[in-house]
This record gives structure tokens, C-alpha cells and sequence, in this order.
């Protein structure tokens, strides 16, 4: 079974630019999560799609957007880069909207993005 | 607000010397306590769901246990393929609309080296 799959790997921006970074799901899982990792401070969750709805969102500003589609992949969107965007964009999916001990986040690798 | 603190910051280990690894919690109603496990450059892997006080759980050399303010999580006789950086996160109860709700509150993680 695939995993979580995001594209690209690696992404390199100007400041002011616009990003988009993609996720593909686990195949049978309609939810999809999306959280930022900068160095120093954590995983922060970022935006909850299920069944192509925003079900919610962390605490961003929103410039950070996306959406999903209905195969249930997902596009995370930040307009208008900053220098402090840059960190790895982990996308997550799940089976079920309420996660739970028989269906966890499971995460990709990731998309390093880097703001020059 | 929902809190992590994960202890220590780093720790390393000789191969074969067991130790614990500590999550501090503050959430709002507990509905899930998680730990993962992250090798550099890669996504999270799951590893544990505890849910109440008292419970256990065990995948091979680790074990993990909750009470009501916080998570060890239990190495023991670790090998240098142990080593990653391991994160606790948990889930609040949350309810349609409310800032908790499909979130987890991850803590900054715990580094992991296991010398040969």
C-alpha cells in the first residue's frame, strides 16, 4: 500500500513569490492534514480538509490556503513568501475525520520549502 | 490552551542502556496521547495511541504508558537503529467548529543517539 506521497521534494523561493505544494493520500482515506515544521518549533498544524471541505485551521495567517479535490488529494498554497516560511511541510491523512487509536495520522515526508 | 513538553531535549544512550523519555501534557479533555518516531528528512512514524490513565502499550524494545499529566515512553536495551527523533502529540476533545477539533499539539521532540 502507498503511503502519503508530496511533491516536489524540495522547493526554492523568492521572497513575495507564491508557493504550491501537493499531497495524494493514502488510498480509501478522505482526510487530509497539513503541518508546518520550522526548525526550532515543532510540528504546527496548519489547515484540515475532509470530503473537500476545510474542516479547520491553526493559527496562520491567510495567506496559507488550499483545497481538496474530490479524489481527496490536497494543494497547500502560501502567498506572498516570507523569509520565516521556510520549513518542512508535512501532509498527513487519515481514514476516518475522527482519528483515533484504529485510524492515526499517517504523515509523508514532505516538502522542504526554502524563502530567499 | 493545549501544551507539550517533551524531556530531555536530547539524550544518548549506549547500546543495551535502557531509559525513558518524558511527555508533559496540558489539554482540555483528553481524547488520544501519540508518539511518533522521525528519522531525519522523513515524515513522523506512528508508533503508539494511549487513551486513559493507567494503559500500556509495547512494539519491541519500546514501551510507552500514560497517566493524567503525562507520557514515558520506555527504551530498553535500545540499538543504534533506535536512533530518530521521537514526538509526543495529543488530541483534545474537540467539537465541530472548535479551534481543537482534528488537531494535534505535538511537544518539540526528543533526540534520540544510540552509540554502538
Amino acid at each position: 500500500e502507498a503511503g502519503v506521497t508530496q511533491s516536489p521534494t524540495h522547493l526554492i523561493k523568492t521572497r513575495g513569490q507564491q508557493a504550491t505544494l501537493r499531497c495524494s493520500p493514502i488510498s480509501g482515506h478522505t482526510s487530509v492534514y497539513w503541518y508546518q515544521q520550522a526548525l526550532g518549533l515543532g510540528l504546527q498544524f496548519l489547515l484540515w480538509y475532509d470530503e473537500g471541505e476545510e474542516r479547520n485551521r491553526g493559527n496562520f495567517p491567510p495567506r496559507f490556503s488550499g483545497r481538496q479535490f474530490p479524489n481527496y488529494s490536497s494543494e497547500l498554497n502560501v502567498n506572498a513568501l516570507e523569509l520565516e516560511d521556510s520549513a518542512l511541510y508535512l501532509c498527513a491523512s487519515s481514514l476516518i475525520r475522527d482519528f483515533s487509536y484504529n485510524s492515526p495520522l499517517h504523515f509523508g515526508n514532505g516538502t522542504r520549502l526554502t524563502v530567499t | 490552551e493545549d501544551q507539550v513538553t517533551q524531556s530531555p531535549e536530547a539524550l544518548r544512550l549506549q547500546e543495551g542502556e535502557s531509559s525513558s523519555l518524558n511527555c508533559s501534557y496540558t489539554v482540555s479533555g483528553l481524547r488520544g496521547l501519540f508518539w511518533y518516531r522521525q528519522d531525519p528528512g522523513k515524515g513522523p512514524e506512528f508508533l503508539f495511541t494511549l487513551y486513559s490513565a493507567g494503559e500500556e502499550k509495547e512494539k519491541e524494545r519500546l514501551k510507552a504508558t500514560l497517566t493524567k499529566k503525562e507520557s514515558f515512553l520506555h527504551i530498553t536495551a535500545p540499538k543504534p537503529e533506535d536512533s530518530a527523533t521521537y514526538l509526543c502529540a495529543v488530541q483534545a476533545r474537540g467539537y465541530a467548529g472548535g479551534t481543537s477539533y482534528g488537531k494535534l499539539t505535538f511537544g518539540q521532540g526528543t533526540i534520540l543517539t544510540v552509540h554502538p
